[in-house]
């Protein structure tokens, strides 16, 4: 089985200070892992995925993720937060073996401040 | 531009109504899901079709049934609303399931009286 934790359901940054979300897993197999950004009354939509080879990920609008087998961790870093990161950020897992689904972490709601 | 679609975004129904929320793609993925989402939570699967094979989560109550008639339309019936189903739904897909990105739509936010 495979879950999500994320720390903290609020992190509050100002503008252009470091972002830092964080992202703990668990699976019995090699993961996939996901990190997604929600705006209100919106769908999810990709950030950036970690499937196989270099474990620094880039993804959209400056963000990037690295993954740590030993910690089981995939944190989520920006270096200068900007007033439209504002969202909740949903961290997810997908088993990579065979045909598997997303579970999705609790999220966490960045709030950006002047 | 390819794309996830939701119809209504915005629906009301009253309790113990009928009601069917829609999704299209134009994707031609293989994989289509829907999610709950209730607010300030994750989102929860109910269930998939990998095709024309249908998944449905262990957990999804019988009240939530769902339709794919073709590739593109993929349906969620609600049998009979009750308030604790007021939710957003997601419509999401995938060209296949293994470490495959998701697709989300914009969601319909489901209101019940």
């Amino acid at each position: 089985a495979q879950s999500v934790t994320q720390l903290g359901s609020h992190v509050s940054v100002s503008e252009g200070a470091l972002v830092l979300l964080r992202c703990n897993y668990s699976s019995s197999v090699p993961p996939y892992l996901f990190w997604y950004v929600q705006y209100p009354n919106q769908g999810l939509q990709l950030l950036l995925k970690y499937t196989t080879g270099a474990t620094l990920v880039k993804g959209i609008n400056g963000f990037e993720a690295e993954f740590k087998k030993s910690e089981t961790s995939f944190h989520l870093t920006k270096p200068s937060a900007h007033m439209s990161d504002a969202a909740e950020y949903f961290c997810a897992v997908s088993e990579n073996s065979g045909y598997s689904t997303l579970t999705f972490g609790k999220g966490t709601m960045l709030l950006v401040s002047p | 531009d390819a794309m996830v679609i939701q119809n209504p975004r915005y629906q009301v129904t009253q309790f113990g109504k009928p009601v069917t929320l829609s999704c299209s793609q134009t994707l031609n993925h293989n994989v289509m899901y829907w999610y709950q989402q209730k607010s300030s939570q994750a989102p929860k699967l109910l269930f998939h079709y990998y095709d024309k094979d249908f998944n449905n989560e262990a957990d999804t109550p019988d009240n939530f049934q769902s339709r794919r008639p073709n590739t593109s339309f993929c349906f969620l019936d609600i049998r009979s609303p009750g308030l604790g189903d007021a939710a957003m739904y997601l419509c999401a897909t995938s060209r296949n399931g293994q470490g495959d990105e998701q697709f989300f739509g914009p969601g319909t936010r489901l209101t019940v009286l």
